[in-house]
């Protein structure tokens, strides 16, 4: 089994700053996914992190993967209200993802 | 693109009843998955099927869940007997290859409400 735990598992920013989420899992996974929620809604894809050192941006969002201290992050910049929803990591075990807590992001105008 | 999608969006049945959930998945894709996610956690994995067969499976999924390939395109979810615990959001997805090695795309889901 594959544990993954994110945190913070609540956010509360103001629009304009920064902050980063955290996703520790148990044992050695050589990739790493992060998905975005809405409310009621299905799992976006974000990011797809392949290999230990991989880093992966797309707009005010940027991921990255450390296999050795088994840790991502996913690093919001300057934030936007859009930017409200739930994040999750999800790492792989034979055939099935391990999906974490999920963090609730809130940008508060 | 290509996108798994699931019917119907949402489900409403009483305890007790049998529910058949519907996913089509990405039409090369060869790995199919159920997972569920109750309100306001994190999303479970169910069971995963791969060339006819259940190929893992959670401890979630006991005798009341069952699945199947009916024919080339529709992979369904089937709850026996529904219990009011039930109740969640159920996500099928799809992957090209095995999950270790392949990302997994998921549909939009189907709200199951067991009253």
């Amino acid at each position: 089994e594959l544990k993954v735990e994110q945190n913070p598992l609540f956010l509360s920013m103001q629009e304009g700053k920064n902050y980063t989420i955290y996703c520790n899992y148990s044992t050695t996974s050589d990739r790493l996914y992060w998905y975005r929620q809405d409310p009621g809604k299905s799992l976006e894809s974000l990011f797809v992190l392949l290999s230990n050192g991989a880093v992966k941006q797309e707009g005010r969002l940027m991921a990255s993967l450390d296999t050795k201290a088994r840790l991502s992050t996913l690093h919001i910049t300057a934030a936007v209200h859009d930017l409200s929803a739930t994040y999750f990591c999800a790492g792989p075990r034979g055939n099935q993802f391990y999906f974490g807590t999920g963090t609730s992001l809130t940008v508060i105008p | 693109e290509p996108e798994v999608t699931q019917t119907p969006s949402h489900q409403v049945t009483q305890m007790g009843q049998e529910v058949i959930l519907r996913c089509v998945p990405i039409s090369n894709h060869l790995y199919f998955y159920w997972y569920r996610q109750i309100l306001g956690q994190k999303v479970e994995f169910l069971v995963s099927f791969y060339n006819n067969e259940i190929s893992e499976k959670s401890e979630i999924f006991d005798d009341q869940f069952s699945v199947e390939r009916p024919d080339g395109s529709n992979f369904t979810l089937k709850i026996r007997s529904t219990k009011l615990e039930d109740s969640a959001m159920y996500f099928c997805a799809s992957s090209p290859g095995t999950a270790s090695y392949n990302e997994q795309f998921f549909g939009p889901g189907t709200r199951l409400t067991v009253l």
